[in-house]
């Protein structure tokens, strides 16, 4: 398995509290993911990283915010977590852009109360 | 941006039946098209991919077929086993993976 480690692994939060979800890799992957897994939806994008201090945002991004100050952690923050934020989070690495294999994490269960 | 499209949401086969799974996109650029096997409680995990200039490619039990012009690609697994159980995720990519919805295979013994 690819060196992927998601934490926590499950949180269960109040409305209106800020939120931060935990990646870091071993791998030395340049591109990292966050994406968020709902019932009939798939897996949508959060936000994702270039690279150290480069981000961009995803197609679901509203509500969330990513920082990246070291090539192994990829940090997700709910700035004030709601209801509709309740979600499974996988974090995703791969060595290049949309056209190699993406490895992922465990998944983090959240439910926001 | 890219739309994928994946059916059937669930399908159910006997042990050892054939089971197809297919999906299409919207957006011509998209050039590589992986397919992910998800089990329980676990991350999605690559099980076959291919690329735009390729029509099709097998790794033992499983198959992928794309038509470019028509925007659709298939996931074939044939002989199916009871491991073979999983939420199974198709996507497509220029530079980011869109996903469709996922199929949720039950393989009964």
């Amino acid at each position: 398995d690819a060196g992927i480690t998601q934490s926590p692994r499950h949180k269960v939060t109040e409305t209106g509290t800020p939120v931060t979800l935990r990646c870091h890799q071993t791998e030395n992957h340049r591109y990292m993911y966050w994406y968020r897994q709902d019932p009939g939806h798939g897996l949508r994008l959060i936000h994702y990283s270039y690279g150290v201090k480069d981000t961009d945002k995803g197609e679901v991004s509203d509500g969330y915010s990513v920082s990246r100050s070291k090539t192994e952690d990829f940090l997700l923050t709910l700035e004030s977590a709601t209801s509709s934020q309740t979600s499974v989070y996988f974090c995703a690495i791969s060595e290049s852009e949309g056209d190699t294999e993406a490895f992922f994490g465990q998944g983090t269960r959240l439910t926001v109360v | 941006g890219e739309n994928v499209e994946q059916h059937p949401s669930t399908l159910s086969v006997q042990e050892g039946d054939s089971a197809v799974i297919k999906c299409t996109y919207s957006d011509s650029a998209s050039n590589y098209f992986p397919w992910y096997k998800q089990e329980l409680g676990k991350g999605p995990q690559l099980i076959i991919d291919i690329r735009s200039n390729v029509g099709e490619k097998k790794d033992q039990r499983i198959a992928v077929t794309l038509n470019k012009t028509a925007k659709h690609f298939s996931l074939h697994i044939t002989e199916t086993q009871p491991e073979d159980s999983a939420v199974y995720f198709c996507a497509a990519s220029t530079a980011r993976f869109y996903f469709g919805s996922g199929t949720k295979l039950n393989v009964k013994p």
